[in-house]
């Protein structure tokens, strides 16, 4: 079974400022998911990681991928706060369903 | 551009009632996946299934079944609704690992967010 941990469940930090959410997971994983849900919405996808030192960006998000450690991290770069959402990483592993982090709701102030 | 679509946004049911969640998704994926939602407690598996006919448990299937009678759609079925089941329910479909480096997004349809009074 795969399992999907995330840190930090919370985040709050200033407009600006840098800083990397971590996503560990238990067992190899075909596919890596990270996904952004706003209050009362469901979850846009953002990435789609699948194999080992993929990086991807997407404005001020970049998430990247390390098989061999079994991590993944989504990194923010000078935090704005419209990203102010809770965020996801999910594994899926072949034959099985997504397995889901508990999420990082994360706070940008100015 | 819509990918998955639930048949509702809100809902509102009266205990013991048998309520009915559809999704349907128009990206020819197999794997399709119901998921609740309740604060503090994230995202919580009920059922998927990895092809037409074809379901699995999930975490919480306790209360719940689904029917997967062609590919597209994909039925979420309370039996007998009870309070404990109000909550935000999310279904999700993409392909299969193993089907190649394309199209492997999961898309989420727009939840349903469901009350039983």
């Amino acid at each position: 079974e795969l399992k999907v941990e995330q840190n930090p469940l919370f985040l709050s930090m200033q407009e600006g400022k840098n800083y990397t959410i971590y996503c560990n997971y238990s067992t190899t994983s075909d596919r890596l998911y990270w996904y952004r849900q706003d209050p009362g919405k469901s979850l846009e996808s953002l990435f789609v990681l699948l194999s080992n030192g993929a990086v991807k960006q997407e404005g001020r998000l970049m998430a990247s991928l390390d098989t061999k450690a079994r991590l993944s991290t989504l990194h923010i770069t000078a935090a704005v706060h419209d990203l102010s959402a809770t965020y996801f990483c999910a594994g899926l592993l072949s034959g099985y369903a997504l397995n889901f982090g508990k999420g990082t709701s994360l706070l940008v102030t100015p | 551009d819509v990918k998955v679509t639930q048949s509702s946004r809100y809902l509102v049911k009266r205990t013991g009632e048998k309520v009915f969640l559809e999704c349907v998704q128009d990206m020819d994926h197999e794997n399709m996946f119901w998921y609740r939602q309740d604060p503090g407690l994230g995202l919580r598996l009920i059922y998927f299934s990895y092809d037409v006919k074809m379901k699995e448990k999930g975490d919480i299937p306790e209360g719940y079944s689904v029917s997967r009678e062609k590919k597209e759609r994909f039925s979420l079925i309370l039996e007998s609704a009870s309070t404990n089941q109000t909550s935000m329910y999310l279904c999700a479909s993409t392909v299969p690992p193993g089907r190649g480096l394309l199209n492997t997004e999961a898309f989420f349809g727009q939840g349903t967010r469901l009350t039983v009074v």
